[in-house]
């Protein structure tokens, strides 16, 4: 079976700052992991993902991640946080082979004027 | 390429009704998956089609839940006899299998149940 965690449902930056959303995961095989981004009575829009190869992956709107597998983390950074990043970010993992994603509960972003 | 449609977009109902909701993938995608989203939590899957074949249903698909995929095309998703729990989010996502794991979300149907 497989899990996220996000630590933080709510997390709050001043505009300008580094953004760091935090995802943990299990897994009992090699994961694909995701971040996506939804905003208010949208339907979810992909950041990000990892499936092989390098493990520093980047996205779109400058958002960038790391996968850590002996830390089973993929938090989701962004040097310097815009207005418009204000959304909630969802993590999600696909065990390898299975399709079905499994994602965590969600951090709502709000950035600071 | 117009993306993943769903309709309608809202739809409010009493208890004890039927309701059908509609998804249309993108157009050369074989995959669609159904997730539900209740407020405050992550999207959870329901079940998903390859092209017209129904490959796997969660458990949280009760008997009261069927999804369709006719030619493999556009899918519904019913829902008999409707609960105030069945009140969410109802998502429709697409994929084509063997491309780029990616699975394009559409923007939802929301069901409120009174």
């Amino acid at each position: 079976a497989q899990s996220v965690t996000q630590l933080g449902s709510h997390v709050s930056v001043s505009e300008g700052a580094l953004v760091l959303l935090r995802c943990n995961y299990s897994s009992s095989v090699p994961p694909y992991l995701f971040w996506y981004v939804q905003y208010p009575n949208q339907g979810l829009q992909l950041l990000l993902k990892y499936t092989t190869g390098a493990t520093l992956v980047k996205g779109i709107n400058g958002f960038e991640a790391e996968f850590k597998k002996s830390e089973t983390s993929f938090h989701l950074t962004k040097p310097s946080a815009h207005m418009s990043d204000a959304a909630e970010y969802f993590c999600a993992v696909e065990p390898f082979g299975n399709e079905k994603l499994t994602f965590g509960t969600g951090t709502r972003l709000t950035i600071i004027p | 390429d117009t993306g993943v449609s769903q309709n309608p977009r809202h739809k409010i109902t009493k208890r004890g009704q039927n309701v059908t909701f509609r998804c249309d993938p993108i157009s050369e995608h074989n995959r669609l998956y159904w997730y539900r989203q209740t407020l405050g939590q992550g999207p959870e899957f329901l079940t998903y089609f390859q092209n017209e074949a129904q490959l796997e249903k969660s458990r949280l698909l009760s008997d009261r839940f069927s999804a369709e995929r006719p030619k493999g095309s556009f899918s519904t998703l019913e829902i008999q006899r409707t609960e105030q729990g069945d009140s969410a989010m109802y998502l429709c996502a697409s994929s084509q299998q063997g491309g780029n794991y990616e699975q394009y979300f559409g923007p939802g149907t929301r069901l409120t149940v009174t």
